[in-house]
């Protein structure tokens, strides 16, 4: 098992709220990403960190935000949930291997 | 960007027999890796095969690079129903990116 983990695993919120889906690791990994995922679909990388207060977008136009404040801690921030946010998010971290190791995932609804 | 595209996207099979999915890229790479995804989780990583290897092997998983052809070919030997899932490869690179995946059901 990963040392890779997101809260909440299942969260249903209505439109217009704001959410932050939190990702923590305790490998040390620098490199960390979020992933958007429909079910039975691609991943789309959504935002990446090198490291502490590095972030970058990713490729599919996302109206989250990230911030990476401590090397462990790559929380994603949702300001005003839409239906269309509907999806899965997966968090991972890459070992210096290049190996990806991913969290157990946070399933959104937005209702 | 370097996502692995996966062939092809859905794949039956029964239990016994073997399973072999590829994977195409469009750049030049330091190491390509397969990952497994069960329904609803994380993806885990199977195995990561560097650019000057041809073949690797793990259990009942033998993965295959050809850079000259920019493709990669996973192979589950003896496949069981517990191998059902939906297999990916991403190529190395600063930011991962992984294609769409091949959807595994083996039959029992």
């Amino acid at each position: 098992e990963a040392d890779i983990y997101q809260t909440p695993r299942y969260l249903v919120i209505g439109t217009g709220k704001k959410i932050t889906l939190e990702c923590s690791q305790t490998m040390g990994h620098d490199k960390m990403y979020w992933y958007q995922q429909d079910p039975g679909m691609e991943l789309h990388l959504i935002h990446y960190s090198y490291g502490v207060n590095s972030t970058e977008k990713g490729d599919l136009s996302s109206e989250s935000t990230v911030s990476r404040i401590r090397t462990e801690h790559f929380p994603l921030t949702l300001e005003s949930a839409r239906p269309s946010h509907t999806s899965q998010y997966l968090c991972a971290s890459r070992a210096g291997d290049y190996t990806q190791y991913f969290g157990p995932g946070t399933r959104l609804t937005v209702l | 960007s370097q996502q692995g595209e996966e062939d092809p996207q859905a794949l039956s099979i029964q239990e016994g027999e073997n399973a072999t999915m590829n994977c195409s890229y469009k750049t030049s790479i330091n190491n390509l890796q397969w990952y497994r995804q069960n329904s609803g989780r994380g993806l885990v990583h199977l195995i990561l095969i560097r650019s000057n290897e041809r073949e690797k092997h793990s259990g009942r998983l033998r993965v295959t690079l050809d850079t000259s052809k920019k493709s990669s070919s996973l192979l589950i030997t003896a496949s069981r129903a517990a191998d059902t899932a939906s297999y990916f490869c991403a190529t190395s690179d600063n930011d991962m990116r992984f294609g769409a995946g091949t959807r595994l059901t083996v039959k029992p």
